[in-house]
């Protein structure tokens, strides 16, 4: 079975540029989670999706992120504009009641951005 | 407030010596979960083992172990006779609330350094 995908596995931008990463989860999970770890930290939360709608987005900067999971499977998370700060590697997660339940998360490889 | 503290930030031993990492969380939630998941250098955050807060019974896997007690609200976790292959960084976590709603609470990592 495919783990999580994600695209690309780096990314180098200037500042101030768009960006965008994509990720696809297991088959038949329904809730998807991006996360944002910065060097030597753990993960934090951004967003959570129960299929397409975004249930839980208050750690997500809106003023220059977004996400979207248009039809339930297959999500983007985007910046614009990016600052310096936002370095760091983004992961994505998803989880299924048929696989463990919604605190079992399997996750991807994650996106690491570096902003100049 | 929920959180999770991983005092040890690095740790680094020679091969076939047993390691603890250790794990301490604060919550108001009766009703929990605690993690650990292993992130090697590929990035990817692998699942280790999960347990609710009503069950405190140890519990072995091969080499490793993990010892939880609601007590010193601590969730440790042993490797015994280390191998280069655990090198990696670990992540405990937590999951509160009866709500379902899957947002993990990372603690900062500890980094496992196992020399040959």
């Amino acid at each position: 079975e495919a783990g999580v995908v994600q695209s690309p596995r780096y990314k180098i931008i200037e500042k101030k540029q768009p960006v965008a990463f994509w990720c696809n989860p297991i088959s038949g999970h329904n809730t998807l989670y991006w996360y944002l770890q910065n060097l030597g930290q753990g993960p934090e939360l951004l967003i959570r999706y129960e299929n397409e709608e975004a249930v839980d987005d208050s750690q997500l900067p809106k003023d220059r992120f977004s996400a979207e999971r248009l039809k339930g499977v297959d999500s983007t998370l985007k910046i614009q504009p990016a600052e310096l700060g936002d370095s760091a590697v983004y992961l994505c997660a998803s989880s299924s009641p048929l696989a463990g339940g919604p605190r079992k998360q399997f996750f991807g490889p994650g996106t690491r951005l570096t902003v100049l | 407030a929920q959180k999770v503290t991983q005092a040890q930030t690095e740790i680094s031993v020679v091969e076939k010596e047993d390691v603890t990492l250790d794990c301490v969380y604060e919550t108001r939630d009766t009703t929990y979960y605690l993690f650990w998941y292993k992130q090697p250098p590929s990035g990817e955050l692998v699942f280790l083992i999960r347990r609710n807060s009503f069950d405190e019974q140890n519990e072995i896997s091969g080499r490793y172990s993990w010892n939880f007690q609601k007590s010193t609200s601590s969730f440790n976790f042993t490797i015994t006779a280390s191998q280069v292959v655990d090198s990696a960084v670990y992540f405990c976590a937590l999951s509160g609330g009866s709500s379902n709603t899957g947002k993990l609470i990372f603690g900062q990592g500890t980094t496992l350094q196992v020399k040959p």
